[in-house]
């Protein structure tokens, strides 16, 4: 079964740090691209930003609103992504997905979601 | 940033309407648009990429027409199970954006 599981979500002051993790199965991690995608509370999605694969250097893009202070990275020997989260504002309080991504294609496998809450 | 504009942000329906919801680029993408449908608590699904790739497993009764900036989703006879938001996506250039959604809402 293809699967991503995100963890280390939490609440987190203004100001602070966090790392979320997503772990995948089910699939080849290492050809697919990998981005971050997110959502307040009640409001609609937001891209995060994008990791490609090791044949395209595990180049990045952001999101203005986290070009930064947001970090993708991967580690294709244990399958995982990880967002660390540097800086961060109540803005950012968000639930974050780890999708799956690649040139001109859509995001056609999704986490479970991990909530991020930014406040003091 | 190339901005997606979807109307309407809600759209009250009945079982067997057919429903269409329109996604406006602030610059052209050729083809390069995703839709996605999202129900509460639950994480987005895609519908279809490049305008008209239909993921496996989406029932027939979704389309997708368009080009450049201006896309259309319909559903032909709206069933209990497509109450749900819709959000269009650009994979044209980056950063990756998102329409502001429209909720299908029971009648």
């Amino acid at each position: 079964e293809v699967q991503l599981v995100e963890s280390g979500g939490g609440l987190v002051q203004p100001g602070g740090s966090l790392r979320l993790s997503c772990t995948a199965s089910g699939f080849t991690f290492s050809d697919s691209y990998m981005d971050w995608v997110r959502q307040a509370p009640g409001k609609g999605l937001e891209w995060v930003g994008r990791i490609r694969k090791k044949d395209n250097s595990y180049t990045t893009e952001y999101a203005a609103s986290v070009k930064g202070r947001f970090t993708i990275l991967r580690d294709d020997s244990k399958d995982s992504l990880y967002l660390q989260m540097s800086s961060l504002e109540t803005e950012d309080t968000a639930v974050y997905y780890c999708v799956t991504g690649g040139p001109h294609r859509g995001h056609d496998v999704w986490g479970q979601g991990s909530l991020v809450t930014v406040s003091s | 940033d190339i901005q997606l504009t979807q109307s309407p942000s809600f759209l009250p329906a009945s079982v067997g309407d057919r429903v269409t919801i329109t996604c406006r680029a602030s610059q052209g993408i050729s083809s390069y648009l995703a839709w996605y449908q999202q129900k509460p608590g639950k994480a987005p699904k895609l519908l279809m990429y490049a305008a008209s790739t239909l993921q496996i497993g989406v029932p027939s009764r979704f389309s997708v027409s368009g080009s450049g900036t201006e896309f259309t989703l319909t559903v032909s006879s709206l069933q209990p199970e497509d109450f749900a938001t819709y959000y269009c996506q650009q994979l044209n250039s980056y950063p990756l954006t998102f329409g502001g959604g429209t909720k299908v809402e029971i009648k």
